[in-house]
């Protein structure tokens, strides 16, 4: 199985700021990875899909990079709407999800 | 409107069996592979299940395997999960969501999410 490690687990940010979100998988997904976010009681939402496709009507403060193994996601200018936990997805083999980040009011 | 909706979900005891349903609008969905994704209470996401558009690829976790099986019925527009032996660790919110693409690709519309309770 692929194994996903998210972090920081939690990040304490202020509107404005520039915050960076690391996804680690076990073994080389190439660019098979997407995030989501999700706010509490709400499904996930898709912001992400190859690594650095930005889904249509995602604001494009998001973004994300990486290949192979290690993966970030970017939000730039932080922005109210934005708190909320983060999750990154493999789907190189089978699906596999972080544990999430949560990104918190400073 | 594209839209996805779960219902079945409920308390029901341990070692009993339950059936959750999506159902599917504003999309081909004969077309869709489908998945279903749970949450345990304060936790993070784990995949389930996932069925190809026609219903004849399907592939399920460890963790249920065995005991839950996904079907679909691509004339109502709806996916299953038919879950049986239930346990206390499969207590979560069920989502379905689909897939993007192919099978095997990242999901882009999700449901709202039905609760299961196994709870004696």
């Amino acid at each position: 199985d692929i194994q996903m490690t998210q972090s920081p687990t939690t990040l304490s940010a202020s509107v404005g700021d520039r915050v960076t979100i690391t996804c680690r998988a076990s073994q080389s997904i190439n660019r098979w990875l997407a995030w989501y976010q999700q706010k509490p009681g709400k499904a996930p939402k898709l912001l992400i899909y190859k690594a650095s496709s930005l889904e249509s009507g995602v604001p494009s403060r998001f973004s994300g990079s990486g290949s192979g193994t290690d993966f970030t996601l970017t939000i730039s200018n932080l922005q109210p709407d934005d708190f909320a936990t983060y999750y990154c997805q493999q789907y190189d083999l089978l699906w596999t999800f972080g544990q999430g980040t949560k990104v918190e009011s400073k | 409107q594209v839209q996805l909706v779960e219902s079945g979900g409920g308390v029901v005891q341990p070692g009993r069996s339950l059936r959750l349903s999506c159902a599917a609008s504003g999309f081909n969905f004969s077309s869709s592979a489908m998945h279903w994704v749970r949450q345990a209470p304060g936790k993070g996401l784990e995949w389930v299940a996932v069925i190809s558009f026609d219903g004849n690829r399907k592939y399920d976790a460890d963790s249920v395997k065995g005991r839950f099986t996904i079907s679909r019925d691509n004339s109502k527009n709806t996916v299953f999960l038919q879950m049986n032996s239930l346990r206390g660790d499969d207590t979560a919110i069920y989502y379905c969501a689909r897939a993007a693409l192919l099978v095997g690709t990242w999901y882009d519309i999700w449901g709202q999410g039905t609760l299961v309770t196994v709870s004696s």
